[in-house]
């Protein structure tokens, strides 16, 4: 089965860009997307196709997928960014999910 | 305003059975893609399920021939009829509407809890 392998987790100061990674076997070749969990909440889609932004979600998200990875990039990382992140993409009819990055900001 | 309310969940038996819902408001349930996706207390999210136009679905290996994707145009509502439950299907279980790009999920419900345990 296809799996998509993230660090369990990230530290960055405020301000500083923190880069989440994604990783899945010729995963470039297909569309990934990002989620956004804060404890006790639902997940917020953050990203999509790659490199999009739905309406809402800051400038400072951005996205590439190239080769075997694709990569969450937060550029002037706020406080309210604190948050596990999750990247998610599809396998022969299957959803897939990273097991998730905890991104901490310090 | 797009909503998504699940219900339905809470404490069952090994091998028992439950219906959760997911009532939808601020878009039609039967011109979009419907999914749920899970989630272990403490751990990661688990795609589950997606429903496409008409009745087509595709499942998780893990919930294949034990869970059921349905919806109900009338109610504009979504289901997940659950069989068969194991004490490793505890989790908060979310619906979500597929975005129309596909294959990403752009709205969520708040979830439901489902605890299978003794």
């Amino acid at each position: 089965s296809y799996e998509l392998t993230q660090p369990p987790s990230v530290s960055v100061s405020p301000g500083q860009t923190a880069s989440i990674t994604c990783s899945g076997d010729k995963l470039g070749d297909r569309y990934a997307c990002w989620y956004q969990q804060k404890p006790g909440q639902s997940p917020v889609l953050v990203i999509y196709q790659d490199s999009k932004r739905p309406s809402g979600i800051p400038e400072r998200f951005s996205g590439s997928n190239s080769g075997n990875t694709a990569t969450l990039i937060i550029s002037g990382t706020q406080a309210m960014d604190e948050a596990d992140y999750y990247c998610q993409a599809w396998d022969s009819s299957t959803g897939v999910f990273g097991g998730g990055t905890k991104l901490t900001v310090l | 305003e797009v909503q998504l309310v699940e219900t339905g969940g809470g404490l069952i038996q090994p091998g028992g059975s439950l219906r959760l819902s997911c009532a939808v408001s601020g878009f039609i349930v039967s011109s979009n893609y419907m999914t749920w996706v899970r989630q272990a207390p403490g751990k990661g999210l688990e795609w589950v399920s997606i429903i496409y136009s008409g009745s087509s679905a595709d499942y998780a290996d893990s919930v294949k021939g034990r869970f059921t994707i349905s919806r109900d145009n009338s109610k504009n509502t979504l289901y997940l009829q659950m069989n068969s439950l194991k004490a490793e299907d505890t989790a908060v279980y979310f619906c979500a509407r597929v975005g129309s790009g596909g294959w990403y999920f752009d709205s969520w419900g708040q979830g439901t809890l489902v605890t299978v345990s003794s």
